[in-house]
């Protein structure tokens, strides 16, 4: 079946450092969303990505979508106490399904 | 904008009882809403899907006679955990699309935390 991989699980980097986190599908993708979630809190839409290659920035967080459509990459840059989190990619289920299948998400620690 | 308020954020019921969690579109309509569980450093699996004025589709595995969705209006959701068991313990959240621009994504409830004792 469909499945979204994300590396690395955990993650933790001194502030300051950089951090990347992978996603690849199983299938191509129409889309891929980027989500982050605070600990003991709920997800919060990032972003969305639809076309191949696409390069989106926020401050110090740049995403990428694979030319394939089957992979992306979630970068930040110098990074903040407040990154911390675990970041999901997620995307539409195959068949165009408005459902979503989400990675397992990357914990980061960011040590100040 | 795009908010969606779910309640009860934590709760703690005896084994047996029953569990009504709300999730209610704050500014927009959402005629479908998604339940996700979430187990502790794991992440979000699909339970069912919600639709407005029908049924609502549950996925594989998960028991719709235990797991009560009701999507009375376009916006309001509500799941009920019948009979709960200390196996049903964990984090439910709800979440619906939103559309922003050019973008969409799925805006999450901000989760509700059953502990069955």
């Amino acid at each position: 079946g469909q499945q979204v991989m994300q590396i690395p699980q955990y993650q933790h980097v001194q502030e300051g450092e950089d951090f990347t986190t992978y996603c690849n599908s199983s299938t191509t993708l129409s889309n891929i969303q980027w989500y982050k979630q605070r600990p003991g809190g709920h997800p919060v839409f990032l972003i969305q990505l639809v076309k191949s290659g696409e390069v989106k920035k926020q401050k110090r967080l740049t995403f990428q979508f694979g030319e394939a459509k089957k992979n992306s990459s979630l970068h930040i840059t110098a990074t903040q106490t407040t990154d911390v989190g675990t970041y999901f990619c997620a995307g539409p289920r195959e068949g165009g399904s408005e459902k979503l299948v989400f990675g397992k998400g990357t914990k980061l620690t960011v040590n100040p | 904008g795009a908010v969606v308020s779910q309640h009860p954020s934590r709760v703690i019921c005896k084994s047996g009882t029953s569990v009504k969690i709300e999730c209610r579109s704050l500014d927009f309509q959402a005629t479908t809403m998604f339940w996700y569980r979430q187990f502790p450093k794991k992440s979000l699996m699909l339970m069912a899907t919600s639709n407005e004025g029908s049924k609502a589709t549950y996925e594989q595995g998960v028991e719709k006679d235990k797991f009560l969705i009701n999507h009375a209006s376009l916006t309001l959701s509500t799941l009920t955990v019948t009979s709960a068991h200390p196996e049903d313990s964990s984090f439910y959240i709800c979440s619906a699309i939103f559309n922003r621009g050019t973008n969409y994504g799925y805006t999450f409830g901000s989760g509700t935390r059953l502990t069955v004792v």
